[in-house]
Formats: structure tokens, C-alpha cells, sequence
């Protein structure tokens, strides 16, 4: 199975600034045959489901702002949430789907600082 | 708009079973046949987790090798409606389970499709169990 890991555990960031956020997978994600990284974020807010974020490592999901992006590539990927607003406190996490069993990051808390 | 909605709560006895449903409604257009719907779960204060999924245009399930033994998915485009069946229950399988819809890519002409992200999932369905 790919492992993915995320660092940090959790994030405190100042309203208007930038949160980065690494997702680390044991073994390349990229499918040469269509060059595009298998790669997801998601967004959890307490108490609710995931939101898909972004996908292909870097394409953001129709109505995500666009201070979400996605960056990356190889084994190494990250999240950044430029301008940060309350409202973006969450746990998010990363997914690969190169091969199955898909396999998520183990999250990391975003909180305001 | 496509949403998924999940079956109501439920406490179990170890070494039960368990069967969680999941419907589509609103806009849900080509959901069951384009799109896989796949299952994920979430411990107390955890993570998440893959259970597998099903392609309702082609009716075979794909489990993670970690419920292989004791899983059962099902689905059913005509009524577009899925299911989760979880057997020998554990304290483990304490969780919020999650359908969700997955969009999948077909290689060829036959049935193997792969599994790609999750942009639809219903609010859960919480599993206790417990004795």
C-alpha cells in the first residue's frame, strides 16, 4: 500500500496569512501515460464530510476559492491556503489514487492563531 | 445538484452485522453510471479510511484487502441506490461511515475500472459498537 504522510500535525496561522501544508506519499504517484499526478486534498470542517479540494495534484474543484492551491510533484506535494479567513479552519487531508487500496494522509489541523 | 444520503445510525453487539444504505437525490443525473460509489470510514478522533467501492455500470466491488473477508457492497443504478454490509463487528468498527461518490476510469472495453477521488459524500452514518 502507499503510504502518505503529512506534516505538520497542525498548523497555527494569523488571520490573512499563509498556511502550507506537506503530504509525502512512499512511492511516486505520477502516471507517465497522462502526466498527471494522482493526487487529492480535502477539507473537513468539525462535525461535517470531506470537501474535495483539489485534484490531479493541482486542478481545484469547481467553487473552491482560489487562495486554495496545490503543488507538487514526484512524491512530494503540498496544500496552500494563501490569505487565511476563519472559515478555513478545518482538518485536511491528502489522498493518492495511483493505485488502490487509496490511502489518505493522517490530516493535518489548521487553527487560527 | 447530486447529494447523497445515508441510512440512520446504528448500535450493534460485537459480532453482528451491519448494513448501512446510501440513495442518491437531486440532480443525480449520470452519477450511477459514470462514477463509482465508494465507501470510507472514520474512527473517533481519527482518520480516514478506504473500504472499498462499486461501479454500479458494472455491479463488481473492489474491496481493500483489510475488509476482503467481510464486506459486501452492492448497488443498483435502476433505483440509484448503494449499500455497505459489515460483518463480525468489532470495537474497531466503531466509526462514521461515508458514501461518497468516485469518479473512475475505465482502461478498456471490459469491467476492471480504478478508482480516482471523492467529489460527493453524504453526511455519514454512525456505527457503535458495542456490548
Amino acid at each position: 500500500d502507499i503510504v502518505m504522510t503529512q506534516s505538520p500535525d497542525s498548523l497555527t496561522v494569523s488571520l490573512g496569512e499563509t498556511a502550507t501544508i506537506n503530504c509525502k506519499s512512499s512511492q511516486n504517484v505520477l502516471d507517465t501515460s497522462k502526466n498527471e499526478h494522482f493526487l487529492a486534498w480535502y477539507q473537513q470542517k468539525a462535525g461535517q464530510p470531506p470537501k474535495l479540494l483539489i485534484y490531479w495534484a493541482s486542478t481545484r474543484e469547481s467553487g473552491v476559492p482560489d487562495r486554495f492551491s496545490g503543488s507538487g510533484s514526484g512524491t512530494d506535494f503540498s496544500l496552500t491556503i494563501s490569505s487565511l479567513q476563519a472559515d478555513d479552519v478545518a482538518v485536511y487531508y491528502c489522498q493518492q489514487y495511483y493505485s488502490s487500496p487509496l490511502t489518505f494522509g493522517g490530516g493535518t489541523k489548521v487553527e487560527i492563531k | 445538484q447530486v447529494q447523497l444520503v445515508q441510512s440512520g445510525n446504528e448500535v450493534k453487539k460485537p459480532g453482528s452485522s451491519v448494513r448501512v444504505s446510501c440513495k442518491g437525490s437531486g440532480d443525480i443525473g449520470d452519477t450511477f453510471i459514470k462514477y463509482a460509489i465508494g465507501w470510507v470510514r472514520q474512527a473517533p478522533g481519527q482518520g480516514l479510511e478506504w473500504m472499498g467501492g462499486i461501479a454500479p455500470l458494472f455491479g463488481t466491488p473492489q474491496y481493500a484487502q483489510k475488509f476482503q473477508d467481510r464486506v459486501k457492497m452492492i448497488a443498483d443504478r435502476s433505483t440509484g441506490t448503494a449499500s455497505l454490509e459489515l460483518s463480525r463487528l468489532t470495537s474497531e468498527d466503531t466509526a462514521v461511515y461515508y458514501c461518497t461518490r468516485t469518479s473512475i476510469a475505465v482502461p478498456g472495453s471490459g469491467p476492471a475500472y480504478y478508482f480516482y477521488f471523492m467529489d460527493v459524500w453524504a453526511k455519514g452514518t454512525t456505527v457503535t459498537v458495542s456490548s
